[in-house]
């Protein structure tokens, strides 16, 4: 167990549709990152925050956005879903920004676009 | 432009037999380095990294990596494979600049009974 918190574990909706994924870091860190893996895509990076504010923005669509919370935790949040959004949501964390510090997975959310 | 190769999408190995999956990256400056493990329908797993001293780190359930900075590379390795350890290998680099993490695509590695 990673410590790193993700729910739902598994989503089915349909397009159009919006969803909430939300992750609780580890005790203590201060750094969320959010990924996307999908078939096709790999690994992709969407956005990071440390402590409460935005700090590095990947391949993020705007249809997609992400805020962290004062007590640290991180909701992701996908709105117009298309069937290519379908993928698993990868939620980490780490204690600080810019240093050797592990970077934890939770096991990622399930999202599945009908 | 920062990017992270594993130039190998699936690596083939016999039980009892030393295995090896290929990093290299290139970044400006000094990255820190990672690599992952991913089982079917979980989340990565870390398993080592190398942030100075020693280019030989260990990590868990006996793998361990080989730091070469002139050949801006990062191995994965381990003496004996078993076949629990067939999955799917990340490695990754940290930039200290903007704290960015770039993965590689993934190495999926079968250990054959």
């Amino acid at each position: 167990d990673s410590g790193v918190t993700q729910t739902p574990k598994h989503l089915i909706t349909a397009t159009g549709q919006r969803v909430t994924l939300r992750c609780s870091p580890r005790s203590g860190d201060l750094s969320v990152y959010w990924y996307q893996q999908s078939l096709d895509q790999g690994l992709q990076f969407l956005i990071q925050y440390y402590n409460g504010e935005e700090r590095a923005k990947g391949n993020i669509l705007e249809r997609f956005s992400a805020q962290q919370f004062p007590d640290l935790h991180s909701e992701l949040n996908l709105s117009s879903l298309e069937l290519g959004d379908s993928a698993l949501y990868f939620c980490a964390s780490s204690f600080q920004q810019g240093t050797g510090n592990t970077i934890y997975f939770g096991e990622g959310s399930w999202l599945t676009v009908v | 432009a920062q990017s992270v190769a594993q130039p190998e999408d699936q690596v083939n190995v016999a039980e009892g037999n030393p295995l090896t999956v290929k990093c290299t990256y290139s970044v400006s400056g000094n990255p820190y380095l990672f690599w992952y493990v991913q089982y079917p329908n979980r989340g990565l797993q870390f398993l080592l990294k190398y942030i100075t001293g020693d280019n030989l780190v260990k990590g868990s359930y006996g793998f361990e990596a080989e730091f070469n900075k002139s050949q801006t590379s990062f191995h994965l390795k381990k003496p004996s494979a078993l076949v629990s350890d067939s999955a799917l290998y990340f490695c990754a680099v940290r930039l200290l600049r903007d704290d960015k993490i770039i993965f590689g695509k993934g190495t999926r590695l079968h250990i054959l009974p």
